[in-house]
């Protein structure tokens, strides 16, 4: 079974520029969670969707990111414009709402780096 | 607020037992994870505690005692793939907040 997909795996990209982050849950999950992880501030909860809507996004840091669920199998986090402080590790988790958030299947990550 | 301590690093051996601990306070606690990262990959979920006790799972233990406020992840028989940053996250209104994480090192 294919796990949690994320792309691109790496991104690199100059300040002032516009990021898309992509994500697509396993099948059948339905809730889905962004999240941030730097050396300094550890990891992050950005914001989680549950059945496609956004439940909770105080941790998203500031109006420069927003982040999306058209359906039940994408969902993207977009920052614009983008900073050299937004540099980090991007993941994406997705679980069963029935079984509650504890058992969170991670993708790969996205690794930004913002010169 | 929601807050938790784990200890930042731990050491041990090849073969040996070794326990990170895990203090946490928040608001609708419904329970307690843990999550293994090794370096450059992507956490992994290890165990869950909903009551209090204890829960088995191969070489890994997990401990929770909901008055405490307090849990713990054992790992026995350590071996060198263990080598990794474990983090407890608490449950909290449909979310997890993660701990800054234990890096563990096992030497041979």
């Amino acid at each position: 079974d294919a796990g949690v997909i994320q792309s691109p795996r790496h991104e690199v990209t100059e300040m002032g520029q516009e990021v898309t982050l992509r994500c697509k849950p396993i099948s059948g999950h339905n809730s889905l969670f962004w999240y941030r992880q730097t050396m300094m501030r550890g990891l992050e909860l950005l914001i989680y969707f549950n059945n496609n809507v956004p439940i909770d996004d105080s941790g998203m840091p500031e109006d420069r990111f927003s982040a999306k669920m058209p359906n039940a199998s994408f969902s993207t986090l977009k920052i614009q414009p983008s900073e050299p402080r937004d540099s980090a590790v991007y993941f994406c988790a997705s679980s069963l709402l029935e079984q509650g958030a504890y058992e969170q299947y991670f993708g790969p990550g996205t690794r930004l780096t913002v010169t | 607020g929601q807050s938790l301590e784990q200890p930042s690093e731990v050491t041990a051996v090849e073969g040996a037992i070794v326990q990170i601990n895990c203090t946490y306070q928040t608001s609708g606690f419904y329970g307690l994870s843990w999550y293994q990262q090794h370096d450059g990959g992507a956490p992994t979920f290890l165990s869950y505690n909903g009551l209090d006790g204890l829960e088995e799972t191969g070489r890994f233990s997990s401990f929770l005692s909901r008055s405490d406020s307090y849990g713990y992840l054992l790992l026995q028989e350590l071996q060198m793939k263990d080598s990794a940053s474990y983090f407890c996250a608490v449950g909290a209104g449909g979310k997890l907040i993660f701990g800054q994480g234990t890096e563990l090192s096992v030497k041979p």
